[in-house]
């Protein structure tokens, strides 16, 4: 089945413990990107990927490191977590990052930082 | 810098009764358009889009959108809603030229539905 996967779901963490976020889709797609969402903030960007190797910060990239050495895998990475990044992020990917290519989401992970 | 604006934030309807959700976007170019719905608990799917061509797209579960360039509107409509469209509702824009992909999304919709 074609799909994002998230791991873990929720995490429950600390300030300052370092955590990675994985995501992966098996489309073989290009685009990957990183999103958190808010209440009545919407979703944001925070880093996304228009292929292995190459990365960009997106709308709200503090706080965040991404990597993207496979196609597949694009994990977000929170060095030192704080409490202002309890927020759910969502994973997307597409076939490539131009025009006429939808955005696929993952399940969400739901991430709380005391 | 591009955005899109959601008119309301929480819309209750009663079954059966008719739903508009506006959006508006910013940015004067060539764009794709979308809605996606979040059902409580849930990811986000893809509700419909536009990319070309008709400007009155039709989407799953009996939604429908018309982009109005004119406008620069995207506004999502169902003439009967049912309890199970209980969710939110967002609408996104992507530019063709500039930032190479990257969605931008307004802040949600909340739509519930009283049975």
């Amino acid at each position: 089945e074609a799909q994002v996967t998230q791991n873990p779901r929720y995490l429950i963490t600390v300030t300052g413990k370092k955590l990675t976020v994985t995501c992966s889709q098996n489309m073989n797609h290009e685009y990957m990107s990183w999103y958190r969402q808010d209440p009545g903030l919407g979703l944001r960007q925070i880093y996304y990927s228009m292929n292995v190797e190459v990365t960009d910060k997106g709308d709200v990239p503090e706080g965040y490191k991404v990597s993207r050495k496979e196609k597949r895998n694009f994990p977000l990475i929170l060095e030192s977590p704080s409490p202002n990044q309890t927020s759910l992020y969502f994973c997307a990917s597409s076939p490539r990052g131009g025009a006429g290519n939808e955005q696929f989401f993952g399940p969400g992970t739901r991430l709380t930082v005391l | 810098a591009q955005s899109v604006s959601q008119h309301n934030h929480h819309v209750i309807l009663s079954e059966a009764a008719s739903l508009e959700l506006g959006c508006n976007y910013s940015y004067g170019g060539t764009v794709n358009l979308f809605w996606y719905v979040q059902y409580p608990g849930q990811h986000l799917q893809l509700l419909l889009k536009y990319f070309s061509g008709d400007p009155l797209v039709k989407g799953i579960k009996g939604f429908e959108a018309e982009f109005i360039k004119s406008k620069f509107s995207f506004n999502l409509r169902k003439p009967s809603v049912q309890w199970s469209d209980t969710a939110e509702y967002f609408c996104a824009v992507k530019s063709i030229w500039g930032s190479q992909g990257n969605l931008i999304f307004g802040k949600g919709t909340k739509l519930s539905v009283k049975p």
